[in-house]
């Protein structure tokens, strides 16, 4: 059974601060892995999917790595901003089936 | 823009209602998904279906049913609900993971505000 674990649980940085979160996951045999973004009382928002054959994905200012392998994936978030705040999640997605498994997120507090 | 929507933002029903959690998608998706989210517990999937009247059982699926009846729109239903399902529940939607003509897109799981229920 994939169990997910991501590092650290909460996290407070100054404004501009670059800043790395952790995921990694018990089960390699993954087809993809998503990140998401939760504000406090509401739904999920997809920030990058990387596909189990790459290494990388960037959007804007967020950059997500993979090592498959190791089953571990990062998100990157450069230069962050009060608006970053909120919770981050990651979420592999196995080979044989169609259902994400969630981390607990980590909390992001970016202070002004 | 994807939009999936959920009925209400906001429910409080009595122990032993029956309720029902509506979740609507306008993307053609095949995929759809009920989860519950409870502080230190992290999202838990209750149930999903990957094609009209097709359903599967998540992690959680005691005390509740579902229902897919179109393509677009997924219930969820408490047949009794109580006091331990008062809990915010997300509902996402997705094309299937082997759906490789959408290029790096597809299987992108989309999710509703979520619809926070209490049950006293």
């Amino acid at each position: 059974k994939q169990e997910v674990t991501q590092i650290p649980a909460a996290l407070s940085v100054p404004e501009g601060e670059n800043l790395v979160l952790n995921c990694s996951f018990t089960d390699s045999a993954i087809y993809n892995l998503q990140w998401f973004r939760q504000d406090p009382g509401k739904g999920l928002t997809s920030l990058l999917l990387i596909q189990s054959s790459q290494r990388e994905q960037t959007s804007g200012r967020l950059n997500a790595s993979l090592d498959k392998s190791s089953g571990r994936s990062t998100l990157y978030i450069a230069a962050s901003q009060p608006g970053d705040s909120a919770t981050y999640l990651c979420a592999p997605l196995g080979e044989y089936g169609n259902k994400l498994v969630f981390g607990a997120g980590t909390i992001l507090r970016v202070k002004s | 823009d994807v939009k999936v929507t959920q009925s209400s933002r906001y429910l409080v029903k009595r122990t032993g209602e029956k309720v029902f959690l509506e979740c609507v998608q306008d993307m053609d998706h095949e995929n759809m998904f009920w989860y519950r989210q409870d502080p230190g517990l992290g999202l838990r999937l209750i149930y999903f279906s990957y094609d009209v009247k097709m359903k599967e059982k998540g992690d959680i699926p005691e005390g509740y049913s579902v229902s897919r009846e179109k393509k677009e729109r997924f219930s969820l239903i408490l047949e009794s609900a109580s006091t331990n399902q008062t809990s915010m529940y997300l509902c996402a939607s997705s094309h299937p993971f082997w759906r490789g003509s959408r290029g790096l897109a597809k299987n992108i799981q989309y999710f509703g505000a979520g619809t926070r229920l209490s049950v006293l």
